[in-house]
């Protein structure tokens, strides 16, 4: 019953590192999605991957890369980790892109602090 | 493009009280329209959803009605409990370049005192 799993909850970075966030999910969904989630200004999308083998940009892209690995697996990397770039991130799936009506599944996020 | 406009929050209530959050939206066509909650410390889980006008979309005793003459899908609840605590948002889905990817509200923290 896991659904959505993403790690790790927790990080601390400093300026100018690097890190992977994992992304999982086991309910055989085609679409699979990046946000974050900051103050004041809701959920922001970064990537979405509409499939496996392909990509594309959201509204907040920039400072990020994404890898959809296989069908389960879509990864957030920070190359070079800035303050602004604190904040909650979430993993979502979803059955596609096709329909308008598909409900979006949310793991339960990691928390990331840039110093 | 589209977008999602939601009530300033916080809305602080008390146990029994009558709930309104309002939602109005900005779409070319024809979205779907979600609410979408969070309890603390977890992710967004689905409350509840309408796919076309005039649709009612409900659960745990939450309802909202898709307005289409006044783009709105306003989420109401006629008695809360301190378990509804949570931050509530709202969102679209339209397929303006391609592809079904929601649109989210800012969100609305509920908070509602014993």
């Amino acid at each position: 019953n896991a659904g959505v799993t993403q790690t790790p909850k927790f990080q601390v970075l400093k300026t100018g590192q690097s890190m992977t966030l994992q992304c999982a999910q086991d309910m055989n969904h085609n679409s699979m999605y990046w946000y974050r989630q900051d103050p004041g200004m809701g959920l922001r999308l970064i990537y979405y991957s509409a499939s496996e083998g392909t990509t594309d940009k959201g509204e907040v892209p920039n400072g990020y890369n994404v890898s959809r690995l296989n069908k389960r697996e879509f990864s957030l990397r920070l190359e070079s980790a800035a303050p602004s770039q604190t904040s909650v991130y979430f993993c979502a799936s979803s059955e596609s892109t096709g329909g308008s009506g598909n409900t979006i599944y949310f793991g339960e996020g990691s928390w990331l602090t840039v110093v | 493009g589209n977008s999602v406009t939601q009530m300033e929050g916080p809305v602080t209530l008390s146990e029994e009280a009558f709930l309104t959050i309002n939602c109005t939206y900005t779409a070319t066509g024809y979205p779907s329209l979600f609410w979408y909650v969070q309890y603390p410390g977890e992710g967004l889980q689905l409350l509840l959803k309408a796919t076309k006008a005039d649709d009612k979309g409900s659960n745990k005793g939450f309802e909202a009605t898709y307005r289409k003459e006044t783009t709105s899908f306003h989420l109401e609840k006629g008695s809360v409990q301190v378990s509804d605590s949570a931050v509530y948002f709202c969102a679209l889905s339209e397929k303006p370049g391609g592809s079904y990817i929601p649109t989210f509200g800012r969100g609305t923290s509920l908070i509602v005192h014993p």
